[in-house]
């Protein structure tokens, strides 16, 4: 088991078009969680699953943002109707005690 | 809710000497989880070292050590030594001890420099 991994690293999106990213976890996590980061800040949570129950999802996500784990394994992040202000980097990371992150999938709206 | 406080957005110390990253948190709970990750440019994020509330001892990880001051809700990091390799972004992270709370609340970062 390699750590955590996302797909893609990079996505560059045309505004109003629907975006998906995977990440894949570290088999023996339960817990998944996804992030938002932006240049200078520190990551911002958006949703998090024990297994394959979604347990939390951030008031910052809209109803464009949806997330799926589908039998607790990988996960999905899709936004729909992709705005300018959705650029950042999405991070995925999985954890027993602290966080295992992946490298991130940087979007870029334009 | 938690707040994370990272006072200092940039740092700078000369290799092989000590650097203090300072952060400071707000919380009314008693048992939580506080963190340190490592963030270099153009790569993913690593933990540092980890702090239990409930533990008097700081937790100590090679070249890496905390501060932590309970009361005063202080969690500084001391890296000795600096390398080159250490320079990177430096997040302080809360997360709750409640066994049902997931996320974590991240301060700004710290950008620390290493000079040679």
């Amino acid at each position: 088991d390699t750590g955590v991994s996302q797909d893609p690293r990079h996505k560059i999106t045309k505004r109003g078009q629907n975006v998906t990213f995977r990440c894949d976890p570290i088999s023996e996590h339960n817990r998944l969680y996804w992030y938002r980061q932006t240049l200078g800040q520190g990551p911002e949570f958006l949703t998090y699953f024990q297994n394959e129950a979604q347990l939390e999802k951030s008031r910052l996500l809209s109803d464009r943002f949806s997330a799926e784990r589908p039998k607790g394994s990988f996960s999905t992040l899709e936004i729909q109707r992709t705005e300018q202000g959705d650029s950042a980097m999405y991070l995925c990371a999985s954890s027993s005690y602290g966080y295992t992150f992946g490298s991130g999938t940087r979007l870029t709206v334009v | 809710a938690q707040t994370v406080t990272q006072s200092q957005p940039e740092m700078s110390v000369q290799e092989a000497e000590t650097v203090t990253l300072s952060c400071t948190y707000d919380t009314s709970e008693s048992d939580y989880y506080l963190f340190w990750y490592k963030q270099p440019p153009s790569r993913q994020m690593i933990l540092v070292i980890r702090q239990e509330a409930y533990k008097q001892q700081n937790a100590t990880e090679n070249r890496f050590s905390v501060n932590f001051q309970k009361a005063a809700k202080s969690f500084s990091l001391k890296i000795s030594d600096s390398q080159l390799g250490d320079a990177a972004m430096y997040f302080c992270a809360y997360r709750s001890g409640n066994t049902n709370a997931g996320k974590s609340t991240f301060g700004d970062g710290t950008t620390l420099t290493v000079k040679p």
